[in-house]
């Protein structure tokens, strides 16, 4: 089944402690890309990935790093998380950038 | 910056009522594409729509695309609790990521 898995689904932290998003998509697709989703807000774009080693930021990467070492893979990083960063999150993955994407189901984040 | 504006932000109905939520913008897509998001899970794509003027149906839902390519419509015929989700559109102009909208809230009662 096509699928793009992330996990945790759910984590609460504390502020500061280092913390990764794990995604892995299994369509080969070369594009990955890490969205949050805040009320009133919509989808905003963190971090994006055209293909292996190639990542770009999107409209809100601070405070966030994203590494593409193998094609399936598109991990999210938080070195030092503040409460700001508590959202729900999205990674997504699709043939190129403007191609449908499919998104995983999830990871809700929250920093105390 | 390229935006897409959805509207209505919120929408409360009754089963069986008809609806059409709307995605405008000043700019011109090449495609566009309709998700749905319901709770819990992540956006699941619907439709993507290429050519001005083109109508898509699924099952209730019509899928129009405006003439400039500027603007689509999503149009539900008799509303199923269901239906209750989030739908964003989402624009394609050959840049390298999408647009998204903001999203329509529908909520569907029995």
């Amino acid at each position: 089944e096509a699928q793009v898995t992330q996990n945790p689904r759910y984590l609460i932290t504390v502020t500061g402690k280092k913390l990764t998003v794990t995604c892995s998509q299994n369509m080969n697709h070369e594009y990955m890309s890490w969205y949050r989703q805040d009320p009133g807000l919509g989808l905003r774009q963190i971090y994006y990935s055209m293909n292996v080693e190639v990542t770009d930021k999107g409209d809100v990467p601070e405070g966030y790093k994203v590494s593409r070492k193998e094609k399936r893979n598109f991990p999210l990083i938080l070195e030092s998380p503040s409460p700001n960063q508590t959202s729900l999150y999205f990674c997504a993955s699709g043939r190129k950038g403007d191609s449908p994407l499919h998104f995983g189901n999830g990871t809700r984040l929250t920093v105390t | 910056t390229q935006l897409l504006e959805q509207s209505p932000q919120f929408l409360s109905i009754q089963e069986g009522e008809n609806l059409t939520v709307y995605c405008n913008s000043s700019s011109v897509f090449s495609s566009l594409q309709w998700y749905r998001q319901e709770p819990g899970e992540g956006p699941v794509l619907l439709v993507t729509v290429v050519t001005g003027g083109e109508v898509k149906k699924l099952k209730r839902l019509t899928f129009q695309f405006g003439d400039a390519r500027k603007d689509s419509s999503l149009h539900i015929t008799a509303a199923q609790p269901g239906d209750t989700g989030l739908y964003l559109c989402a624009g394609s102009s050959g840049y390298s990521t999408l647009t998204f909208g903001k999203g329509t809230m529908l909520l569907v009662s029995p």
